[in-house]
């Protein structure tokens, strides 16, 4: 079954960019890659999602390459207000699987 | 548009009691998903209905189980509570299709149950 690996936890400074990277060796070929933003005592909130090559909305960019064993979530100019948890998810046939997670810290 | 709701936000229960948890999606999905949540073991699925049926089911044992109304309002049921069932409990929504687990939607969180067992 597929898994996702995450860092444990990040720092950044404010108005860096940020880059958090999920390790899936065993992605499926149905999977896509979705990532979700997680502040305390909240649900999970959709950020970006995408299959391969790379996918940008308004705030995120997601960078798969082609073998798909990996994807790095990109956060341009990280600001206080984007502490929070962000996970790594597999949409798929039968696979719901949400990485352990990643702690990102801004600091001022 | 209504969020995801969830009811009751907190809820205390002894061992070996029974808990039901409810959840009213957003108007017009179809998908329902619950997450339990804890510390040590983070987000896991456990399991998603669509249509009334449970599509897709985690690694949970039997005493979780859950139901899917067909006004797409879903309800968790949790027999002879552990201590270890304490956690966050989470329902998600999403269109979904009929073509499968999720269909690739984006889910949309409720805040949340949490159930603390004593």
């Amino acid at each position: 079954l597929a898994k996702t690996t995450q860092p444990i936890s990040m720092d950044s400074y404010e108005g860096q960019e940020v880059n958090i990277t999920c390790s899936h060796n065993n992605i499926a070929t149905n999977d896509y890659i979705t990532w979700y933003q997680q502040f305390p005592s909240q649900g999970p909130r959709f950020i970006i999602q995408g299959y391969k090559t790379k996918v940008t909305n308004e705030v995120a960019s997601l960078f798969i390459p082609a073998d798909r064993k990996s994807s790095t979530l990109s956060l341009p100019r990280v600001s206080l207000s984007d502490t929070a948890v962000y996970y790594c998810l597999l949409y798929g046939a039968n696979n719901l699987f949400f990485g352990t997670g990643t702690r990102l810290t801004v600091i001022p | 548009k209504a969020g995801v709701t969830q009811t009751p936000r907190y809820l205390i229960k002894t061992r070996g009691q029974q808990v039901t948890l409810s959840c009213s999606p957003i108007s017009g999905h179809r998908s329902v998903s619950w997450y339990q949540q804890t510390p040590g073991q983070g987000l896991q699925f456990l399991f998603e209905y669509f249509s009334e049926t449970q599509r897709n089911k985690g690694n949970f044992p039997g005493r979780f189980s859950g139901r899917q109304f067909s006004n797409s309002r879903s309800e968790m049921n949790v027999s002879t509570l552990e201590l270890g069932d304490s956690a966050l409990y989470l329902c998600a929504s999403s269109p979904g299709t009929s073509g499968g687990v999720s269909s690739y939607n984006e889910q949309f969180f409720g805040p949340g149950t949490r159930l603390t067992v004593l």
